[in-house]
């Protein structure tokens, strides 16, 4: 069974960009969740998607937003980028809503410059 | 926000040893669960924790939700080479018990010398 599959792996930007990073999910699974790692911050909760709907967002300005599409694959965008906006981007995914039990891509490491 | 406080940050260890690394927060968790990243790749899942007091083993690893819901712990017994890596705890509270929204703490990087 494939895993959680994010591309890309590793992106530059620089300020005031935008970009697009995308996730999909082991087959089967429904729910897609992102999640931003950084040194400073940890893991930190970005918004989470079951049957192309968000169901939950963390504290994350407006210039992050995200889709699911029918076959369960999600996209994440994030507008404007700040200098701080340099993370590591996991996407996860599970067969329900209610578990915490997720299965974690690779990530995509976005550097802005 | 709700915040997970995980200790200790960093441990350096001898092959062989047992390992204990613990978990708090200020409010109460209706799922614990500990996670362990390795370099380069996304945390991997080791152990879920659903009711208070559970005590759940995964091969040489150990953990507990504690009685309070504040608390969780992980144990590692006799540890190897392949132990070496970052252990995060996160936790599922009431509040988003339809999602899997998870809270992690800051982990905990472990190293381990032959």
């Amino acid at each position: 069974k494939a895993g959680v599959t994010q591309t890309p792996r590793y992106l530059i930007k620089t300020r005031g960009q935008q970009v697009t990073l995308s996730c999909s999910p082991i087959s089967g699974h429904r729910s897609v969740s992102w999640y931003q790692q950084t040194p400073g911050q940890g893991l930190q909760f970005l918004f989470e998607y079951f049957s192309e709907t968000q169901r939950n967002k963390g504290n994350f300005p407006g210039r992050f937003s995200g889709r699911q599409f029918s076959n369960s694959r999600s996209e994440m965008n994030v507008s404007t980028l700040e200098l701080g906006d340099s993370a590591l981007y996991l996407c996860a995914s599970s067969q329900t809503l209610n578990t915490g039990e997720l299965f974690f891509g690779e990530g995509s490491r976005l550097t802005v410059l | 926000g709700q915040q997970l406080n995980q200790s200790p940050q960093s441990m350096f260890i001898q092959e062989g040893e047992d390992v204990s690394m613990n978990c708090t927060s200020s409010s109460i968790f209706n799922t614990w669960l500990w996670y362990k990243q390795d370099p380069g790749e996304g945390p991997v899942l080791l152990i879920a924790l659903y009711k208070a007091g559970e005590l759940t083993s995964n091969g040489r690893l150990t953990a507990q939700f504690g009685i309070t819901r504040k608390d969780s712990f992980l144990n590692i017994s006799a540890s190897i080479p392949s132990d070496v890596g970052i252990y995060f705890c996160a936790g599922r509270t009431s509040a988003n018990q339809a999602g899997t929204a998870l809270i992690f703490g800051k982990g905990t990087t472990l190293s381990v010398s032959s």
